[in-house]
C-alpha cells in the first residue's frame, strides 16, 4: 500500500505570493492533519480534518487555510507569504477510528522556501 | 497553552553506550506518542503510551509514561549508528485533536 503522498516536493515562492500544497492520505484513512516544521524544531500543528470537516486548528493566522475533499485528499493554502513561512510542511493521515488519539503517518513533506 | 518540553536538545553518544531522553508536559496528557526523524526525512511513529506508569519496550528502546501522565522518557541501550536521528515526543490532551510536539532530541553516535 502506498503511504502518504505530498506534492510538490519543493517550492520556491516570493513574499506576498500564494501557495497550495497537496496531500493524499493512506488508503482507508479519513483524517488528515497538517504540520509546519521549521528547521531545528518539532512539527507544529496547523489543522486536522476528518470527513471533510475541520476538527482542530493550531495557532496560525488566517492566511493559512485548508480543506479536505470527498476522496479524503487535502489542500493547504497559504496566502500573502512571509519569509517566516519558509518551512517543511508535513501532512499526516490517521484512521481516527472514533477516538481522539491516533497514530500519525507522515508524508515526506513539501519544502517551502519564501524569498 | 500546552507545552511539551524535551531534554536534552542534543545527545552525543559513544556507540554501545546507553542514553535517555526526557519529555515533560505542562498539562496532563491523555496519551503520548514518540516519533523518530532521520536527517532529511519525515517523522516516523515509534510508539504510543496511554496508561499511567506504562512501560513499553521495542528491542533496545524502552518507553515510559509517568504516573501523573505529564512526563515520559525514552531509554536506548547499546546505541548503534542506526539510532542516529531526532526523537520527538508528542502529547495529546483529553478531548483535543492538537498533537503537541516537543522540539526533539537530536542523537549523534560516535563509532
Amino acid at each position: 500500500d502506498a503511504g502518504v503522498t505530498q506534492s510538490p516536493t519543493h517550492l520556491i515562492k516570493t513574499r506576498g505570493q500564494h501557495v497550495t500544497l497537496r496531500c493524499s492520505p493512506i488508503s482507508g484513512h479519513k483524517s488528515v492533519s497538517w504540520y509546519q516544521q521549521v528547521l531545528g524544531q518539532g512539527p507544529q500543528f496547523i489543522f486536522q480534518y476528518y470527513e471533510k470537516e475541520e476538527r482542530g486548528r493550531g495557532n496560525f493566522p488566517d492566511r493559512f487555510s485548508a480543506r479536505q475533499f470527498p476522496n479524503y485528499s487535502s489542500e493547504l493554502n497559504v496566502n500573502a507569504l512571509l519569509l517566516g513561512d519558509s518551512a517543511l510542511y508535513l501532512c499526516a493521515s490517521s484512521s481516527l477510528s472514533g477516538g481522539y488519539a491516533d497514530t500519525q503517518y507522515f508524508g515526506p513533506g513539501t519544502r517551502l522556501t519564501v524569498l | 497553552g500546552q507545552q511539551v518540553m524535551q531534554i536534552p536538545q542534543y545527545q552525543h553518544v559513544q556507540e554501545g553506550e546507553d542514553f535517555t531522553t526526557y519529555c515533560n508536559s505542562s498539562t496532563t496528557l491523555s496519551n503520548i506518542q514518540w516519533y523518530k526523524q532521520r536527517p532529511g526525512g519525515h517523522p516516523v511513529f515509534l510508539i504510543q503510551l496511554v496508561k499511567s506508569g506504562e512501560v513499553k519496550k521495542q528491542k533496545r528502546l524502552t518507553f515510559q509514561f509517568g504516573e501523573a501522565k505529564k512526563n515520559s522518557s525514552l531509554h536506548i541501550t547499546a546505541t548503534q549508528t542506526t539510532d542516529v536521528g531526532t526523537y520527538f515526543c508528542a502529547g495529546l490532551r483529553s478531548n483535543d485533536y492538537k498533537l503537541s510536539f516537543g522540539a526533539g532530541t537530536t542523537v549523534t553516535v560516535r563509532a
